[in-house]
Formats: C-alpha cells, sequence, structure tokens
C-alpha cells in the first residue's frame, strides 16, 4: 500500500511550540485524524479534522490541512513535557472505518 | 466501561509454538480491528470485521488467522510462531460515528525466539 509520511523525530524546549507534519495519499479521504501514543500505552484520538475544513483548534491544538499539497500539520501551542509522546497521522481508506496509518512522529520535550 | 482489553500483555513464544491473543470491547461496536506495531513502520492492519460473522484480510495477514463469533470478541491466532512475528499487536473497535474514530487496547508485546 501508499505510506503516509511522517519524520521519526522532533526535539523543542518545553514551553515552546511543536509542529509536526504529515503527508497523506489519498486525496478523497473524508477524515484525517491525529493520535497519540505515550510509552507502554495504546493509541488514544488526539483530534482529526474533516476533509472540507481547512483549519480546526482545540485549546492547545491546532491542526491544518491542505488537501492540494495533501500535507496536515499538528501544532502544539506552550509544549509541555507530559506531550512527549509518538504521534500518529491516519487518514481514512477503502471506503470508510479503516485506517491508514503514518509512521509516527516521535516528541521529544526537554526543559 | 472497560473499553478495549487485551491479554496477555507479554508473551515469549519459540518458533513453531502457538497462541491465542484475545481481545474484548464492551462498547457495542461493530468494527473490530488487528494491527502491529513495528519500530519505526507505524501499524500495519492485519485483520477486521465488519461485524459477528464477517472478517476480512487487511494489509499483512500472512501467518495469522481471526474469527468474530461475537460482538465483543475478535481473537487473533499465530498458528506457527516466525521470528517475523515479535511486535506489539493492537487490537481496536469503533462504532457508527461518522468521524470513525478507532478505540485502541493497551497492547500486546509478542517475541518470537
Amino acid at each position: 500500500g501508499e505510506d503516509v509520511e511522517q519524520s521519526l523525530f522532533l526535539s523543542v524546549r518545553e514551553g515552546d511550540s511543536s509542529v509536526i507534519n504529515c503527508t497523506y495519499t489519498d486525496s478523497s479521504s473524508t477524515y484525517l485524524y491525529w493520535y497519540k501514543q505515550e510509552p507502554g500505552a495504546g493509541l488514544q484520538l488526539l483530534t482529526y479534522i474533516f476533509s472540507n475544513m481547512d483549519m480546526k483548534q482545540d485549546q492547545r491544538l491546532t491542526v491544518l490541512l491542505n488537501k492540494k499539497d495533501k500535507h496536515l500539520s499538528l501544532r502544539i501551542a506552550d509544549t509541555q513535557t507530559g506531550d512527549s509522546a509518538i504521534y500518529f497521522c491516519a487518514e481514512v481508506t477503502g471506503g470508510g472505518n479503516k485506517l491508514t496509518f503514518g509512521t509516527g512522529t516521535q516528541l521529544k520535550v526537554e526543559l | 466501561n472497560a473499553g478495549v482489553t487485551q491479554t496477555p500483555k507479554f508473551r515469549i513464544l519459540k518458533i513453531g509454538q502457538s497462541m491465542t491473543l484475545q481481545c474484548a470491547q464492551d462498547m457495542n461496536h461493530n468494527y473490530m480491528y488487528w494491527y502491529r506495531q513495528d519500530p519505526g513502520m507505524g501499524l500495519k492492519l492485519i485483520y477486521y470485521s465488519v461485524g459477528a460473522g464477517i472478517t476480512d484480510k487487511g494489509e499483512v495477514p500472512n501467518g495469522y488467522n481471526v474469527s468474530r463469533s461475537t460482538t465483543e470478541d475478535f481473537p487473533l491466532r499465530l498458528e506457527l510462531a516466525a521470528p517475523s512475528q515479535t511486535s506489539v499487536y493492537f487490537c481496536a473497535s469503533s462504532g457508527q460515528e461518522l468521524s470513525y474514530e478507532q478505540y485502541f487496547g493497551p497492547g500486546t508485546r509478542l517475541t518470537v525466539t
């Protein structure tokens, strides 16, 4: 299958903003997601965006969607040590109910 | 609600052994999924089910089998374990929400030696 691409690592200082990027493959995807995985745990949905939106804001999280370039980003404002985790983007594929996940970006927040 | 539960949390198998990874959900979700997660590779879909009695292959089904006799349970069977099946396995479920949100279990870490 085609790959959803993310950079593998990102390191930021506490209090700075983090921006995690994703390039997806299916231009017909209806929803795009950001999941968070803390060490030793399963994935938890952080936020999602419907494909007819350009931006979605949810407290410290801002999702930007550029459908022309198939580019999705997640901005975390005022990044805290508790934000250290692996972040996965995902897109709906195969007509719904199946997701294709990116490779994950490990975010490290330093003091 | 317990959500999605998986057992065991950890397991070490010898090459050629068999085992079943258990998954259960108490949210009355129709859809259930099995993924494997390898370092730097994201999650790959092994099998999925759209309801009791219906299962289908995902991206990486070779070496695995599933069954779905009830809405709640979706066990994953490894018949002849191979070192390539060393991975972390996640079960997930989703309901009828328009957003297709998937809820994940805590995972099973499997090592085949």
